[in-house]
């Protein structure tokens, strides 16, 4: 199974500022997410990162709020633009090899907005 | 309304006991179904997975039922122990995944 490092694993922020999260594979692959989980609450898919081109974004979720990149197979970065207090959440990067393989997570970073 | 309803939403026992995780969905058409744990701090983990065909499966102490006819499952936790503490989530896949919002299990010694 994939081993995948997400930074930073904490942080907290003062509002309008930006956070840029990073997520390393240990192996290339296909299919690449970031959800972001708020407390008791069900994780929620913000976009499929794809690479070499822009991510597809789920309905809510905007690419000017939240900029996504995959420049390769391993790597991708989320950005959390002029955040708001209503933007800390735990937000987690995930990986299949396909559609019927089960997903494996990142250890999620946990934002606080101040 | 979330299409994959998980009850009970947080479930406190004594170690050693069993328990029982209930998910229901709507979610349509069906794929698949996982379980995952998520224990704090951490990326949720698979346990299992049913498919359409399938009625039970077991990983260890964990057992996973579905009924795609009345579209339920359950997850059954045998002798307890408490590394189990964690979050369940059930993950119900269709044209995408839907997740439920889990159910919190405290094992206490």
């Amino acid at each position: 199974s994939a081993v995948i490092s997400q930074k930073p694993s904490r942080d907290i922020c003062q509002r309008g500022t930006s956070l840029t999260i990073q997520c390393q594979v240990d192996s290339q692959v296909t299919m690449m997410f970031w959800y972001r989980q708020q407390p008791g609450q069900s994780l929620t898919l913000i976009a499929t990162a794809n690479q070499g081109s822009e991510a597809t974004y789920e309905s809510g979720f905007v690419i000017d709020k939240f900029p996504i990149s995959r420049p390769n197979l391993t790597f991708s970065t989320l950005t959390v633009s002029n955040m708001s207090p209503e933007d800390s959440s735990i937000y987690l990067c995930s990986v299949a090899r396909d559609r019927d393989s089960p997903l494996h997570f990142g250890n999620g970073t946990r934002l606080t907005v101040t | 309304k979330n299409q994959v309803e998980q009850s009970p939403q947080s479930l406190i026992i004594l170690e050693g006991k069993n328990c029982t995780l209930q998910c229901n969905y709507t979610v349509s058409p069906f794929s698949n179904l996982r379980w995952y744990k998520q224990d704090t701090g951490r990326g949720p983990v698979s346990l299992t997975i049913m498919t359409f065909s399938e009625n039970t499966k077991s990983n260890g102490r964990y057992t996973a039922t579905l009924d795609a006819d009345t579209k339920q499952s359950s997850l059954h936790i045998t002798a307890s122990q408490l590394s189990d503490s964690a979050s369940y989530i059930c993950v119900v896949t269709s044209n995408d995944m839907r997740f439920g919002a889990g159910t919190r299990l405290t094992v206490k010694p």
